[in-house]
């Protein structure tokens, strides 16, 4: 059983599109993740939701709005898309932040924008 | 502040010989230590975690790490490298709250 899935797995698109990607976890967990990591494998974490509230927002464009319709899921939509949002793009989920704050990553979404 | 340093980009081991990938952290709070490793076009698969208990941490696939605070460091081991073990290492640092922070990545290469 997947634990953390993503859809879709590659996404080849043109600038200015307009694209999302979903992410689901069977895990019961109550925080989800997005992340970027970039061409030189440097991951960055984007946003993080517990219990669909919005509790880390970090400096990512406006065109990138994450949505979260209920602790299974999170999404992420990101509109005009740019070259340089060429990347993977991972989501995460955990338990409550605690000791430890142990993820579970799910199997990346390569996006590429041409 | 808080920030994590995995000190080389790459290291190359043969097969059979001993593994060692360095971090580094700076914390000033007590942290909560992580070691994922990630294959090729694949999630990121976590090896194991410290959190304040034993110092010496066994992790999946012979793998384990010792947290020593006096030099913050977190240094992944393997007493003999295997193959399978060619992929990007990510140590990971968490000092409470929902906010991690990776460190760059080191990339092992195991040479038959």
């Amino acid at each position: 059983d997947t634990a953390v899935s993503q859809t879709p797995k590659y996404l080849v698109t043109q600038m200015g599109n307009d694209k999302s990607i979903k992410c689901e976890q069977n895990l019961g967990h109550d925080t989800m993740y997005w992340y970027k990591q970039d061409s030189k494998k440097f991951l960055k974490i984007m946003f993080s939701y517990n219990n669909k509230e919005l509790i880390i927002n970090e400096t990512v464009p406006n065109r990138f709005s994450p949505k979260s319709p209920d602790k299974a899921h999170l999404n992420l939509h990101i509109n005009s898309l740019e070259l340089g949002d060429s990347a993977v793009y991972f989501c995460a989920s955990s338990q409550l932040a605690g000791d430890p704050l142990e993820q579970y990553f799910g199997p990346g979404t390569r996006l590429t924008v041409t | 502040a808080q920030s994590v340093t995995q000190l080389d980009s790459h290291v190359s081991v043969s097969e059979g010989t001993p593994v060692l990938l360095r971090c580094n952290y700076s914390s000033s709070y007590s942290p909560s230590l992580f070691w994922y490793v990630q294959h090729p076009n694949k999630g990121l698969q976590l090896l194991l975690k410290y959190t304040s208990a034993a110092t010496l941490v066994k992790g999946i696939n012979g793998f384990e790490a010792e947290f020593k605070k006096s030099e913050t460091s977190f240094h992944l081991t393997k007493p003999s490298a295997h193959m399978s073990d060619a992929a990007e290492y990510f140590c990971v640092l968490n000092t409470g709250g929902f906010k991690t922070i990776f460190g760059a990545g080191t990339r092992l290469f195991v040479k038959a």
